[in-house]
């Protein structure tokens, strides 16, 4: 069990840039969460996969936001057009299912210069 | 009202001594309760979960639920300065019967363990 793994740790681009960031889920977990959590604050919830479908994003996720988890294994959680306000730690989290704990990876902390 | 609520602290106590943390939940629905662990920096740790009512224990840790009141409590006995962090507690959103997966936290609770 080698846990969720986050990539990169850390991202600093300017305003207006596209990002990408990955994540490997725990490998027998069919559910992949996806997270944002700003200074002081709990995190806050974007999106989630059972297996490959999408089956709820958050009210927070604007259209700049995109997710996937082809085949069910990664998910990658792209930003389109990056405003200041995204500047957080993205968390990954991952569970067998459903009210199952969730396992967080190490997150991938975004700066916008 | 907010889902859920924590007290923020800061909460200090000595070493050696117990530490209780608390959690207030609105929707009574909830079957399943979480608590994370998360040093500055880095991210949540899970270190208790617990789906029934009354006590479960782990080593120093203790969770303690009561539905009917709608709140989830964490004791860690023999406080250390290594369990210095903030604690968050989570509750995976129920709608309609169903769970939803995705998991509310509250603000976290900054404890500090001093020598």
């Amino acid at each position: 069990d080698t846990g969720v793994s986050q990539d990169p740790r850390h991202k600093i681009t300017k305003r207006g840039q596209n990002v990408t960031f990955r994540c490997d889920p725990i490998s027998e977990h069919n559910r992949l969460y996806w997270y944002r959590q700003t200074l002081g604050q709990g995190p806050e919830f974007l999106t989630y996969f059972q297996n490959e479908a999408q089956l709820e994003k958050s009210r927070l996720l604007s259209d700049r936001f995109s997710a996937e988890r082809p085949k069910g294994s990664f998910s990658t959680l792209e930003i389109q057009r990056t405003e200041q306000g995204d500047s957080a730690m993205y968390l990954c989290a991952s569970s067998l299912g459903e009210g199952q704990p969730q396992h967080f990876g190490d997150g991938t902390r975004l700066s916008i210069l | 009202q907010k889902e859920v609520e924590q007290n923020s602290g800061p909460l200090s106590v000595p070493e050696g001594a117990i530490a209780s943390l608390n959690c207030t939940y609105s929707d009574r629905g909830s079957q399943s309760f979480f608590w994370y662990r998360q040093y500055s920096g880095k991210s949540p740790e899970l270190i208790m979960f617990i789906y029934s009512n009354g006590d479960k224990e782990d080593g120093r840790f203790t969770a303690q639920l009561n539905k009917a009141s709608q709140y989830v409590s964490l004791l860690i006995r023999d406080s250390q300065p290594s369990d210095s962090a903030t604690y968050l507690c989570a509750v995976p959103f129920w709608g309609g019967g169903t769970s939803y997966g995705k998991l509310t936290f509250g603000q976290g609770t900054i404890l500090t363990v001093h020598p």
